[in-house]
């Protein structure tokens, strides 16, 4: 069974850009979050959908936001880059609730010069 | 303030030795407690998990400890190996309703030396 796929893997912007980030799930599972890490603040918490609606949001400005379709895949947005949003991006999914059995993709490197 | 706090922050261990990574957290509604695994320039990858109920809970050389009362739990890397380089996380489960989230410590590099 494939894994959790990222794409694209490195991604540099400039400040005020936009970018979307992509994520396709394992197959067969239903619940995608997304992740934030940085060598500052570690791994902090998105938001998380499922069936296509977001079921829980951390605490991150309204510049980021997200979506999910049909088929589990599920996008992510930053509008009105920062460069305080440089990090890697990692997106994980999970069959249905149970956040703690986790599978995470490798991630997106975002560089905002 | 829903955190977990990890420790020690990196830590260099002899082949062969015993590796032991100690976590807190602070709200008893946490009820899913997992350990991750990442490899430089890999997403984590779940190790191991205990519930509260349980005490200790093997599998293979890794061990997680966990005391309920004290809210700590503890990952003990029996026989570490040079292949067992890389940040571990904890990570507690906090559901509210319907949804879930992770809520991570900060991560200990651990370095494992011939």
């Amino acid at each position: 069974k494939a894994g959790v796929t990222q794409t694209p893997r490195y991604l540099i912007k400039t400040r005020g850009q936009q970018v979307t980030l992509s994520c396709s799930p394992i197959s067969g599972h239903r619940s995608v979050s997304w992740y934030q890490q940085t060598p500052g603040q570690g791994l902090q918490f998105l938001f998380e959908y499922f069936s296509e609606t977001q079921r829980n949001k951390g605490n991150f400005p309204g510049r980021f936001s997200g979506r999910q379709f049909s088929n589990s895949r599920s996008e992510m947005n930053v509008s009105t880059l920062e460069l305080g949003d440089s990090a890697l991006y990692l997106c994980a999914s999970s069959f249905g609730q149970g956040a703690g059995k986790l599978f995470f993709g490798s991630g997106t490197q975002l560089s905002v010069l | 303030q829903q955190q977990v706090k990890q420790s020690p922050q990196s830590l260099i261990v002899q082949k062969g030795g015993i590796s032991i990574i100690n976590c807190a957290y602070e709200n008893t509604a946490f009820d899913y407690f997992p350990w991750y695994q990442q490899f430089p320039g890999k997403g984590p990858a779940l190790l191991i998990a205990i519930r509260p109920d349980v005490s200790e809970k093997k599998e293979g050389r890794f061990t997680i400890s966990f005391n309920k009362s004290a809210k700590q739990f503890s990952l003990h890397i029996m026989d570490s190996q040079p292949g067992d380089s890389a940040t571990y996380f904890c990570a507690a489960n906090f559901l509210t309703g319907t949804a879930s989230k992770l809520t991570f410590g900060t991560g200990t590099r651990l370095q494992v030396t011939l």
